[in-house]
């Protein structure tokens, strides 16, 4: 299958800093990338959308102005988490699909995300 | 009532017997299906993916669909302990754009 690769894989931060999540596809373009949340024991959430070159979707009650996403080629979207809080930590995970709808969607390895 | 509903588990199975996990989506307009298994602390991966009714084999894997009574399972066959994880079923939802995922069965299979 594709791979998708995503740095850092763990992150540890202070309260009221920013954090970059790299989310990259190797070996196929992604017109569109996902970025999930999960919290222990819990399944993914979907938080946003991102279709390369346009806006991200942003699901309902995850904050846009928090969770900043930019997509700006067809192999790579960022995930900042800024002026992160304890309950920020989780972990994020990047899925990326190369066509639409049916396609299958690939996930990155996660970003486990420590806030102090 | 959750789009995606599983049984959380933990389902327990000997090693060598068949485990079936179930799913039931509320989304009759959903066309598309995937079972994903996530080892604790990494991320899912996908095991197979279903959309017409019936069933579909690979391997021990076998997935099965019914649109009418908008059930998905996951039957795998001669369980190993390396199959124990959390199963993850996804319907694909909003239109045909997104994945909805249910909370996860845990998959125990002992020696």
């Amino acid at each position: 299958g594709a791979v998708v690769s995503q740095h850092p894989s763990r992150v540890i931060c202070k309260s009221g800093t920013s954090v970059k999540i790299e989310c990259r596809s190797l070996d196929f373009q992604a017109t569109t990338m996902f970025w999930y949340r999960q919290f222990p024991k819990q399944s993914l959430m979907l938080m946003a959308t991102s279709n390369e070159g346009s806006k991200a979707t942003y699901e309902q009650g995850v904050e846009k102005d928090k969770f900043l996403i930019n997509h700006a080629s067809l192999t790579l979207s960022t995930l900042t988490v800024t002026s992160a809080h304890p309950e920020d930590s989780s972990f994020y995970i990047c899925s990326a699909r190369e066509g639409s709808g049916r396609e299958t969607q690939y996930f990155g390895p996660g970003t486990r995300l420590l806030v102090l | 009532q959750k789009e995606v509903e599983q049984n959380s588990g933990p389902l327990s199975v000997p090693e060598g017997a068949i485990a079936s996990l179930n799913c039931t989506y509320s989304d009759r307009g959903s066309q598309s299906f995937f079972w994903y298994r996530q080892y604790s602390g990494k991320s899912p991966e996908l095991i197979m993916s279903i959309y017409s009714n019936g069933d579909k084999e690979d391997g021990r894997f076998t997935a099965q669909l019914n649109k009418a009574s908008q059930y998905v399972s996951l039957l795998i066959r001669d369980s190993q302990p390396s199959d124990s994880a959390t199963y993850l079923c996804a319907a694909l939802t909003g239109g045909g754009n997104k994945l909805t995922f249910g909370t996860g069965t845990q998959l125990k299979v002992e020696l």
